[in-house]
């Protein structure tokens, strides 16, 4: 079945340091890309929606100066986050949609958990 | 706006109970609904999914009945296994043919399944 591949699973850094996690369609094609953000024991929060070709568009109340989204080709979505501090540290999932097939759930990567010191 | 509204957990079961999860939404127009299944350090896996009023979503001994009456879908199984124990979270996502694929998730729902 359709693959999701999120790389690494795991970064613990000093605060200021900038991270960046990559989202991969792995046998299909994505023209939009899903970028969330999970706090400990708490529901999936929509960061933004990643368009191939395109700006990301980003929820009410997320930087985007602070969340660099990039989607330069249909099998890849980067989320960097810039100058990270303690409170961004968190459980970042992404997900994509087969382009082909419009109507199908999304499929969602195995989740990078961010640490910052 | 919409939103979905799960049942508080955690919910503790003995293996081989019968499992309910509540589920209600809120939505303008006709959204398709889901479960994902997140076990633990891991991202999200589909467990099921309805797309219109009365369709029934199953897979893996799991089921649930996309009620627009009581604007509902809650998750049920009959015998609960140590293995099902993980974190379920119900979604929406808008309907028609604009739809941005964007879902809206409930808070989540803790099994724990005791042997």
């Amino acid at each position: 079945g359709a693959v999701v591949s999120q790389h690494p699973s795991r970064v613990i850094c000093k605060s200021g340091t900038s991270v960046k996690i990559e989202c991969r369609s792995l046998d299909f094609q994505a023209t939009t890309m899903f970028w969330y953000r999970q706090f400990p024991k708490q529901s999936l929060m929509l960061m933004a929606t990643s368009n191939e070709g395109s700006k990301a568009t980003y929820e009410q109340g997320v930087e985007k100066d602070k969340f660099l989204i990039n989607h330069a080709s249909l099998t890849l979505s980067t989320l960097t986050v810039t100058s990270a501090h303690p409170e961004d540290s968190s459980f970042y999932i992404c997900s994509a949609r087969d382009k082909d097939r419009g109507n199908q759930p999304q499929h969602f990567g195995d989740g990078t958990r961010l640490s910052i010191l | 706006g919409n939103s979905v509204t799960q049942m508080e957990g955690p919910v503790t079961l003995s293996e081989e109970a019968f499992l309910t999860i509540n589920c209600t939404y809120t939505a303008t127009g006709y959204p398709s609904l889901f479960w994902y299944v997140q076990y633990p350090g891991e991202g999200l896996q589909l467990l099921l999914k309805a797309t219109k009023a009365d369709d029934k979503g199953s897979n893996k001994g799991f089921e649930a009945t996309y009620r627009k009456e009581t604007t509902s879908f809650h998750l049920e199984k009959g015998s609960v296994q140590v293995s099902d124990s993980a974190v379920y979270f119900c979604a929406l996502r808008e309907g028609g043919s604009g739809n941005t694929g964007k879902l809206i998730f409930g808070q989540g729902t803790t099994l724990q399944v005791k042997p």
